[in-house]
């Protein structure tokens, strides 16, 4: 079974530049997540689909974040324009089921270094 | 105050030492409770999970989770050089979302 897969896996750009991650999930996986993971810490959500509706996206700075997930399957972030402080890896996870015991599958991250 | 606390090490421990991981929470709400390893560059894989109070284990790992004082552990016993990693805790109240501790990082040596 293919895993997570996360595109490009690195991207360095400079601030107020925009940048784009896709995330494809495992098959059939009906829910999808956009982590942020800065060096030293551990994942924060951004913002969380079931199939293709948002079900969390609380800690999604929404003037510069945006995300979407068209047809319930693969996902794009976007970040526009970004600034020194969304350096960070962007990984995505995805799960068979939200409500209660669900494993989370990440991929291996896309890290962004923002100069 | 964070919702989940864990010291980022790093820790390191001979091969073959039992080796000690801890978190601590303040929402009393948690109820799943998950730690994750996490390899150099690679994204978390679920490593333990349990439900409420009690003791898991699995092969040489073992899950402990005290909710009267609010805190977790992780026990690896006979450690090896692979499992140096960054050890993740987790953990959700029902269906929201999952709240991760910083990370411990742990280097065995061979």
């Amino acid at each position: 079974e293919a895993g997570v897969a996360q595109s490009p896996r690195y991207k360095i750009i400079e601030k107020r530049q925009s940048v784009a991650f896709w995330c494809n999930p495992i098959s059939g996986h009906a829910t999808l997540y956009w982590y942020q993971q800065i060096l030293g810490q551990g994942p924060k959500l951004l913002i969380q689909f079931q199939n293709n509706g948002v079900v969390d996206d609380s800690q999604l700075p929404k003037d510069r974040f945006s995300a979407e997930r068209l047809k319930g399957v693969d996902s794009t972030l976007k970040i526009q324009p970004a600034k020194l402080e969304d350096s960070a890896v962007y990984l995505c996870a995805s799960s068979l089921v939200w409500q209660n015991t669900g494993e989370l599958f990440f991929g291996e991250g896309s890290r962004l270094t923002v100069l | 105050q964070k919702e989940v606390e864990q010291d980022p090490g790093p820790l390191s421990v001979p091969e073959g030492a039992i080796v000690s991981l801890n978190c601590t929470y303040s929402n009393s709400a948690f109820q799943y409770f998950m730690w994750y390893r996490q390899y150099s560059r690679k994204g978390p894989e679920l490593l333990m999970y349990t439900y409420s109070s009690g003791n898991k284990e699995d092969g040489r790992f073992t899950a402990q989770v005290d909710k009267s004082s609010k805190y977790i552990s992780l026990f690896i016993r006979d450690s090896q050089p692979s499992d140096s990693a960054t050890y993740l805790c987790a953990m959700r109240r029902g269906a929201q979302k999952l709240v991760f501790g910083q990370g411990t990082r742990l280097t065995i040596n061979p």
